[in-house]
């Protein structure tokens, strides 16, 4: 069984750079959802995708999208990024919303 | 708005001594969810409590819920160095079952 895993590891782009996250879900599971978590803070929900269809969303603006394949692999798209975009960047994979999520180790997003 | 909060922010303890954590919510839940974080990187789910479980244990682990209260603990009993780490706990709300999360609880365990 592979796990969760995210792509890449560490980023670092300037402000109004656009990047994408990649993020892969564990087999068999169909709904992904995203978090950002800033330094020393909890996760916060960005939004969730089922069977390739955005499932909820948190208090993001626009310029935070994202995608799902039919593979159920996901990506995080962010355009014109800002300062305050620096964080870790998770992605979980589920059976479901409200099932166990599991976790891939992040991706590390620097905003210069 | 965060709907998971943890208490206390921090803890410390000595290694084999028992650590309780307290997590309160808003609003009707589907279930409860706690997790491990090491040094900023994946979470890992440790216990998921649905809203109709009051108890359930994993090795060392006892979580409660008291829907009634919104609030839940996380117990650990004899605790180990290896347990450093922030926990939190993430409610699945009913309406939509997105998990929220609170700031967490850092952990640490003095050997």
């Amino acid at each position: 069984e592979t796990g969760v895993t995210q792509s890449p590891t560490h980023l670092i782009k300037t402000r109004g750079q656009q990047v994408t996250l990649r993020c892969s879900s564990q087999s068999g599971h169909n709904t992904v959802s995203w978090y950002q978590q800033a330094l020393g803070q909890g996760p916060q929900f960005i939004f969730q995708y089922y069977r390739e269809e955005e499932n909820g969303r948190g208090n993001f603006p626009p310029r935070f999208s994202g995608l799902q394949f039919p593979n159920y692999s996901s990506e995080l798209n962010v355009n014109a990024l800002e300062l305050d975009d620096s964080a870790l960047y998770l992605c979980a994979s589920s059976l479901g919303g409200a099932d166990t999520q599991y976790f891939g180790p992040g991706t590390r997003l620097t905003v210069l | 708005s965060q709907q998971g909060e943890e208490d206390p922010q921090a803890l410390s303890i000595q290694e084999g001594e028992n650590a309780t954590m307290n997590c309160s919510y808003k609003t009707s839940i589907n279930n409860l969810q706690w997790y491990r974080q090491n040094s900023g990187r994946g979470l890992v789910h440790l216990i998921l409590i649905r809203s109709n479980e009051r108890e359930k244990h994993s090795g060392r682990l006892r979580v409660t819920l008291d829907t009634s209260k919104k609030s839940s603990s996380l117990l650990i009993t004899a605790s180990r160095a290896a347990d450093t780490a922030s926990y939190f706990c993430a409610p699945a709300m009913d309406s939509n079952y997105q998990l929220i999360w609170g700031a967490g609880t850092k952990l640490i365990i003095k050997p």
